[in-house]
């Protein structure tokens, strides 16, 4: 079995900080990782995926994630935070013979002006 | 192009009615999974289906089923409706099956709620 979890329900940054969302995982196969953004009564965006090649992910709107194998992590990282990044971020991994995405309980991330 | 979409967008159902949810892949996408998010929590896997052939069933109740079409669009249906099954229903599709591309698409979902 699979699983993901999220360390914190809620982080607040002030505009311009480090952002840090924090995600280990378990999985009994060389894992897929995945980190997702959810604004507000939308669905899901990819922002990056992890799948066995790079360690180091570089996504979408400045957005980077670490695979590291030997502490089962796959944090979220953007240098500096920006008003439109308040939203849920969700953490999944999936067994790459399958499609099934197993979820994280999410982190919501608030930014301070 | 055109994104996943569902339909409708919201519904309000009463407990023990039946529902049927919608779903259009991105043109050329084969498999389409479907997926459960209570408010607060991560979504949760339901089905996926390739090729109209069911490829996975995540742990939920006889209840729910779903079927996939031959353009490849899919419905998701729950059975005899309880408070519990009030929550935002994903679709997702992939390519799947090409090599090294597992990236799943999320439409914007449909807002159940039972009643």
């Amino acid at each position: 079995a699979q699983s993901v979890t999220q360390l914190g329900s809620h982080v607040s940054v002030s505009e311009g900080a480090l952002v840090l969302l924090r995600c280990n995982y378990s999985s009994s196969v060389p894992p897929y990782l995945f980190w997702y953004v959810q604004y507000p009564n939308q669905g899901l965006q990819l922002l990056l995926k992890y799948t066995s090649a790079a360690t180091l992910v570089k996504g979408i709107n400045g957005f980077e994630a670490e695979f590291k194998k030997s502490e089962t992590s796959f944090h979220l990282t953007k240098p500096s935070a920006h008003m439109s990044d308040a939203a849920e971020y969700f953490c999944a991994v999936s067994d790459p013979a399958h499609e099934k995405l197993t979820f994280g309980t999410g982190t919501r991330l608030t930014i301070i002006p | 192009d055109a994104g996943v979409t569902q339909s409708p967008t919201h519904l309000i159902k009463t407990r023990g009615q039946h529902v049927t949810l919608r779903c259009s892949p991105i043109s050329g996408h084969k498999s389409v999974s479907w997926y459960q998010q209570v408010l607060g929590q991560g979504p949760q896997f339901i089905f996926q289906y390739y090729e109209k052939e069911e490829r996975g069933r995540g742990n939920f109740p006889d209840r729910f089923s779903a079927r996939q079409f031959p353009n490849y669009s899919s419905e998701l249906n729950v059975n005899a409706l309880l408070l519990g099954d009030s929550a935002l229903y994903l679709c997702a599709s992939s390519s799947y099956k090409r090599q090294g591309n597992y990236e799943q698409y999320f439409g914007p979902g449909t807002r159940l709620t039972v009643t």
